[in-house]
């Protein structure tokens, strides 16, 4: 069983605000990741991390910026949010091996 | 570079069929390999792995066996029911250091009663 936790479930929000989506794991992984997905479809990887202090841009391109302080919590932040932001944003992490997903946070912006 | 493959969707199958869903890779060596299952409004949940050839995973039903011959992990399931309803992805984590695990594009799966 995964142990890895996404708050908010739901956000709607209205255009320019900020966002922070929460990410934490209680596995002891190193290894995080950001994606965005339309819900059902293809994975995007727009943010990972390797440790403590490390952060790498994915294969997507975002406007998104994260940040690694402890292992366990990897926050995304939105400074300014959009429509074209609208999706759902799902939170990774790995051991040696398998990846485990937390349940996502799906974010409307009207 | 490394790339799975899997068979488009949507599939639609009434209650008790089989089910198959194609997943062929493209990687060195002997990569692991997964597939995932995503319920609608929840992320990716682990349904089976194998890490070397000729492995056979599986869980709740579903099976795929790792085929080095044929680069495939084709996923299985002798009879499906209304709640496998779902999307499934296959995916793919390099042996050579590689840091990200390769996803495919999915393919949604419709059980009907």
């Amino acid at each position: 069983e995964a142990d890895i936790y996404q708050t908010p479930r739901y956000l709607v929000i209205g255009t320019g605000k900020k966002i922070t989506l929460e990410c934490s794991q209680t596995m002891g992984h190193d290894k995080m990741y950001w994606y965005q997905q339309d819900p059902g479809m293809e994975l995007h990887l727009i943010h990972y991390s390797y440790g403590v202090n490390s952060t790498e841009k994915g294969d997507l391109s975002s406007e998104s910026t994260v940040s690694r302080i402890r292992t366990e919590h990897f926050p995304l932040t939105l400074e300014s949010a959009r429509p074209s932001h609208t999706s759902q944003y799902l939170c990774a992490s790995r051991g040696s091996e398998t990846q485990y997903f937390g349940p996502g946070t799906r974010l409307l912006v009207l | 570079g490394d790339s799975v493959t899997q068979m488009e969707g949507p599939v639609t199958l009434s209650e008790e069929a089989f089910l198959t869903i194609n997943c062929t890779y493209t990687a060195t060596g002997y990569p692991s390999l997964f597939w995932y299952v995503q319920y609608p409004g929840e992320g990716l949940q682990l349904l089976l792995k194998a890490t070397k050839a000729d492995d056979k995973g599986s869980n709740k039903g579903f099976e795929a066996t790792y085929r080095k011959e044929t680069t495939s992990f084709h996923l299985e399931k002798g009879s499906v029911q209304v709640s496998d309803s779902a999307v499934y992805f296959c995916a793919l984590r390099p042996n050579t250091g590689g840091f990200k695990t390769i996803f495919g594009a999915g393919t949604r799966l419709f059980v009907k009663a």
